[in-house]
């Protein structure tokens, strides 16, 4: 069964760097079944798509947050990572990594989520 | 790319239906079967639901069921249990972004 673990400081200071792993269990990360994708959630709000990547070709990122993220894919350690420069408290949300079906664009797994805080 | 449009809240008594739409563009919804829902219990990670358009994963009671007419996709919560109340979302694949989630529904069973 295919897991997903988020890892990553739970509190980031404002205008510093938020960086977070995902583990990936029970799939080769290579897979081509896949995208590999992060999402967040604010509290109390809804979902939004951040970016996902391929084990090979350019990944795919939110207009609105492109400038400021990069998610890459480490198939060594079968983990992919997000990092997000110059955070504000509009970036506090618990951060989700997840799946997301390359043919067909659905998140079919996702991790436990973890919550990070942007607060000096 | 703005997020799909979900009404805020819907509710039921138990026993009846409930149906949330999921508005979006010719761009997205319109032109794509790549429409999926998704179950979030307060606390908890978001759970798939739907996805292409009407297709239940193994495990997911037949009370769920989806469909699509035009640019609005519709999930439909048959025989509401009390295990239902939870947020849900639509996403969809889009010609733009390229991957957009809805606004959000609340769920709840009176």
């Amino acid at each position: 069964q295919l897991q997903l673990q988020e890892s990553g400081p739970g509190l980031v200071k404002p205008s510093e760097t938020l960086s977070l792993t995902c583990t990936v269990s029970g799939e080769s990360i290579i897979s081509r079944t896949y995208y590999w994708a992060w999402i967040r959630q604010p509290p109390g709000k809804g979902l939004e798509w951040i970016g996902s990547v391929y084990y090979s070709g350019s990944p795919y990122y939110n207009p609105s947050l492109k400038s400021r993220v990069t998610v890459s894919v480490d198939t060594s350690k079968n983990q992919f990572a997000l990092k997000l420069i110059s955070v504000t408290a509009a970036d506090t949300a618990t951060y989700y990594c997840a799946t997301l079906h390359s043919r067909s664009w659905y998140n079919d797994f996702w991790g436990q989520g973890t919550l990070v805080t942007v607060s000096s | 790319q703005s997020a799909l449009t979900q009404p805020p809240s819907v509710s039921g008594s138990p026993g009846q239906s409930v149906t949330i739409s999921c508005t979006g563009t010719s761009s997205d919804v319109g032109s794509y079967n790549r429409v999926s829902w998704y179950q979030q219990p307060p606390g908890t990670a978001p759970k798939l639901i739907i996805y292409e358009v009407s297709n239940r994963p193994s495990g997911v009671p037949d009370r769920f069921s989806g469909s699509k007419s035009g640019n609005t996709a519709s999930l439909t919560i048959s025989g509401l249990q009390a295990e239902d109340e939870a947020d849900y979302y639509c996403s969809s694949y889009t010609l733009t972004t390229p991957y957009v989630f809805g606004t959000g529904t609340k769920v709840t069973v009176l």
